[in-house]
C-alpha cells in the first residue's frame, strides 16, 4: 500500500458544513496530492505540498483549502460544503519528480 | 493553465487485438509521463512511466512513445486480454515547483473475449 491512508473511507454530511479529509504517510515523501475524481473528468488536481507549510493550488481549487504541519499528514478542507463536491477524493505521494505517485485508497464524499 | 488531453475516452477492442492510447500535453516543462490503470473501485496504480530523455520504453506487451516537440505520448497494449479492461489515465509531471501532476480524462477499455 505504499505507507499511505486517507480517512475517512466514507462520508455523508450536508450542505454548508466544513469536512476534512486527512491523508497519512509513513515514506517521508517530501511531496503530496489531493485529486478529485468525477465521471468524464479522470482525476483533477486540488491542491498539492512540496514541503511542511508548502503548498500550491492545482487545477480545481476554489472552494478547497490544505494544510501541511507535518511531512506524513496533509489535510483537505471543504470550508463549506456544496453538493458540486461530492466525488471520489485521491491522495497521492511521490519521492521525487521523476518517479511514481502512489496513491491511497481514495475517499467516497457525499454532499447532500 | 496545463492541460492533458486524452484520446479515445472509450476503446473496445478483441481478445488478442492491439489496443493504442494517445496523449497531448500542453505545458513545456513536462519530463516525466506516467500511465496508470484503474481498475472498478480501486485505487489507480502505475504500469509504464517514460522520462523526456527516452522516446520509447517497452515492458512485455505494453510499451510507451513519447514526441517532446509535437508534446505527443502513447499507450500501445499488444495482445489484450480480458483482465486489461480497465480505465487508463495518461498523466505529465513538470519539473518545476511541486512537480504536480496533470491527468488525461482517461480511456475506458474493454476487451472482449
Amino acid at each position: 500500500d505504499a505507507g499511505i491512508t486517507q480517512s475517512p473511507r466514507h462520508k455523508v454530511t450536508e450542505t454548508g458544513t466544513p469536512v476534512t479529509l486527512r491523508c497519512h504517510q509513513t515514506e517521508n515523501h517530501r511531496y503530496m496530492y489531493w485529486y478529485r475524481q468525477d465521471p468524464g473528468h479522470g482525476l483533477r488536481l486540488i491542491h498539492y505540498s512540496y514541503g511542511v507549510k508548502d503548498t500550491d493550488k492545482g487545477e480545481v481549487s476554489d472552494g478547497y483549502s490544505v494544510s501541511r504541519s507535518k511531512t506524513e499528514d496533509f489535510l483537505l478542507t471543504l470550508e463549506s460544503a456544496t453538493s458540486s463536491q461530492t466525488s471520489v477524493y485521491f491522495c497521492a505521494i511521490r519521492k521525487d519528480s521523476l518517479t511514481e505517485a502512489f496513491f491511497g485508497q481514495g475517499t467516497r464524499l457525499t454532499v447532500v | 493553465g496545463e492541460n492533458v488531453e486524452q484520446h479515445p475516452s472509450t476503446l473496445s477492442v478483441q481478445e488478442g487485438d492491439s489496443a493504442v492510447i494517445k496523449c497531448t500535453y500542453s505545458d513545456s516543462a513536462s519530463n516525466y509521463f506516467p500511465w496508470y490503470k484503474q481498475e472498478l473501485g480501486k485505487r489507480p496504480q502505475l504500469i509504464i512511466d517514460i522520462r523526456s530523455n527516452v522516446g520509447e520504453k517497452k515492458d512485455q506487451r505494453i510499451a510507451v512513445t513519447l514526441n517532446k516537440t509535437a508534446k505527443h505520448f502513447s499507450l500501445h497494449i499488444t495482445e489484450t486480454q480480458p483482465e486489461d479492461s480497465a480505465v487508463y489515465f495518461c498523466a505529465a509531471t513538470s519539473n518545476t515547483g511541486g512537480f504536480k501532476t496533470i491527468f488525461g480524462a482517461g480511456t475506458r477499455l474493454f476487451v472482449k473475449a
